[in-house]
């Protein structure tokens, strides 16, 4: 399975409200987590089958989708949010998209 | 919490053997699906291989499958991952993860903090 993420990049400013977008290459279900990574971490699990919010995860934080559409939304941008996202499906094969960084 | 642990440099000889462990705690180790992820600037993040939480099965990347072996101790809360015949493509992050499900496959929770093993002569 092919996930593709757009855009590769985005830059933003705090505040605003942005999405990224994770393509698959055939039907995933439900099976659609996304992740966040900072410099020099591990990622972070924020939202787990396209739409559960992970434990301690703000609510500024939102995924939708299904099939093999699906989209990842902040709300209003914070400081700490300044990272990059990856997708990943469960429906198998454990495949991640590419990322998508986000910039200030 | 997560503890990767490796006893070597960082640094691998091609055609050798990756040894790692993971040292799993505040949570009921059995009831979950443990795994290995790696991450490389090229390829990005990459998924090796998954055992569910009684190691009943292993599940592995098709990219490792026949290199890796994945094994887990619950009376030891401990991980494992061998992985043979390295070259320069295993240069990379190596992560330990733990899974949502007991059977897998799942999102990834919670993650180690990664080690950089080096591949080269």
């Amino acid at each position: 399975i092919l996930m593709t993420q757009s855009p590769s990049s985005l830059s933003a400013y705090v505040g605003d409200r942005v999405s990224i977008t994770c393509r698959a290459s055939q039907t995933i279900s439900t099976n659609l987590n996304w992740y966040q990574q900072t410099p020099g971490k591990a990622p972070k699990l924020l939202i787990y089958s396209v739409s559960s919010l992970q434990s301690g995860v703000p609510s500024r934080f939102s995924g939708s989708g299904s099939g093999t559409d699906f989209t990842l939304t902040i709300s209003s941008l914070q400081p700490e949010d300044f990272a990059t996202y990856y997708c990943q499906e469960s429906h198998g094969y454990n495949t991640f998209g590419q990322g998508t960084r986000l910039e200030i | 919490e997560l503890q990767l642990l490796y006893s070597g440099r960082g640094l691998e000889q091609p055609g050798g053997s990756l040894r790692l462990s993971c040292a799993a705690s505040g949570f009921t180790f059995s009831n979950y699906a443990m795994g290995w992820v790696r991450q490389t600037p090229g390829k990005g993040l990459e998924w090796l291989s998954s055992i569910t939480g009684r190691a009943e099965n292993t599940y592995d990347a098709q990219s490792v499958r026949g290199r890796i072996t994945v094994s887990r101790d619950n009376s030891k809360n401990m991980l494992y991952l061998q992985l043979n015949n390295l070259g320069a493509e295993d240069t990379a992050i190596y992560y330990c993860v733990k899974e949502t499900s007991p059977g897998g496959p799942g999102a990834f929770d919670s993650w180690g903090q990664g080690t950089l093993i080096t591949v080269s002569s």
